[in-house]
This record gives structure tokens, sequence and C-alpha cells, in this order.
């Protein structure tokens, strides 16, 4: 079954504690990105991925990392979590002129 | 200006009406055109990509219009289970960021 899978799907952490949101598809797409999605802000592209190694931010990176070593995972790094990180994140992998499929969602709470 | 701009609702429609969302888009080198459907709290889900000739699946029609820069979705007799946000997404030919996503019209159809 073609998926796109994130890990975890809830994450409450403390402030400046590391943590990193795996995410994984199947399905040999070459593009990957990772929003957030607030209230009354629609999804905002943190980071996107075209390819291995190729990496390049979207409209909201501050405060976030990502690798892609290999094409199928795309992992979304946030070295020192702040309170206004606090939203629900969501992993998306598409190839060229398709529509994206998205993960479950990741709901994390940095208190 | 957004990229991609849709009235956000929310619009309440009884049950068996018509309704139709409007999406406009500002860069003229869009070349894919999408229509996701996101459940509270869930991922999107791809409802239906948008062809130049219009296109049909049940009761929803989509319509583009390179000329004025706008994309619509039409939800004939429509159920209960249509409540959702809808979401107009395009594709810029050539960018690395893939796709850009409106932020939403809010649908509740009401018994």
């Amino acid at each position: 079954e073609a998926q796109v899978t994130q890990n975890p799907r809830y994450l409450i952490t403390v402030t400046g504690k590391k943590l990193t949101v795996t995410c994984s598809q199947n399905m040999n797409h070459e593009y990957m990105s990772w929003y957030r999605q607030d209230p009354g802000l629609g999804l905002r592209q943190i980071y996107y991925s075209m390819n291995v190694e190729v990496t390049d931010k979207g409209d909201v990176p501050e405060g976030y990392k990502v690798s892609r070593k290999e094409k199928r995972n795309f992992p979304l790094i946030l070295e020192s979590p702040s309170p206004n990180q606090t939203s629900l994140y969501f992993c998306a992998s598409s190839t060229t002129g398709t529509g994206a499929f998205f993960g479950q969602g990741t709901r994390l709470t940095v208190v | 200006r957004k990229e991609v701009e849709q009235d956000p609702g929310p619009f309440n429609v009884p049950e068996g009406a018509t309704v139709a969302f409007n999406c406009t888009y500002s860069n003229s080198a869009s070349q894919s055109f999408f229509w996701y459907r996101q459940d509270c709290r869930k991922e999107p889900k791809l409802l239906m990509s948008v062809y130049s000739s219009g296109n049909e699946d049940g009761r929803f029609t989509a319509q583009l219009n390179r000329a004025s820069q706008y994309i619509s979705l039409l939800i004939r007799d429509s159920k209960l289970s249509d409540s959702a946000t809808y979401l107009c997404v395009v594709n810029v030919a050539g960018s690395a960021r893939q796709l850009t996503f409106g932020s939403g019209t809010q649908l509740t159809v009401l018994p």
C-alpha cells in the first residue's frame, strides 16, 4: 500500500530538548516536504527536498533542520524546540506533475 | 498578494444543495492544479486533479480557467459527509517547491 508514514503521531516535550520527527515514503517519490499547520494560517511549508542530498528552505524554516540521505526518508529535526513550534506537522511526498501524498500528521506540544 | 487565494468561508449549506468554491492563482506559469479535502485534524487528501478541459468525478466537477487564472470546484447534491475544508493547490512549472496550497475553504453541510 502506497503511504507516507510519520512518527510519532503525538509528542509532548519540553523547551530546548532536541527531537526528531521521522517521515518515510514507499512510492519512490523524488519530492518530499514538511509543513506545519496552525489555526487560521493554513499549511506553511517548512523545508522541501527535490531528491537525495538536495534540500531547501520553505516559508518558515527557522528553528528546523532536515536531511535527505535516502530517497525514502526525510526527518524533521528541532534542535532546541520552543513553545511557538507547538503545531500540527505534516510530511508529504510527490513526483512530477502529481498531487502530494501526506502522512497522518504529528501533533507536537512544546511546554 | 498570496500565490493561491481562496474564500475561507465558512460555507454552511443544507443537505442536497449545490455549492461552488473558487480559487485564484497569481503565477501564470502554474501547470498542475488539484483540489484536496481535509477533515478536522487529519491529513489533506487528494480529491481530484483539475484538467484544462474540466473534469467530473461523481458529484464533483472541477474546472480550470487559465485566462482568468482561477479554478473551481462544484459539489452537487451535497451530503453531510462532504463537511470538510477544501484546499486549492497549484504546481508552478519548474518550481522546486512543487506545490503551493491555498488556505482552504470550510464547508459544513447541515441536516
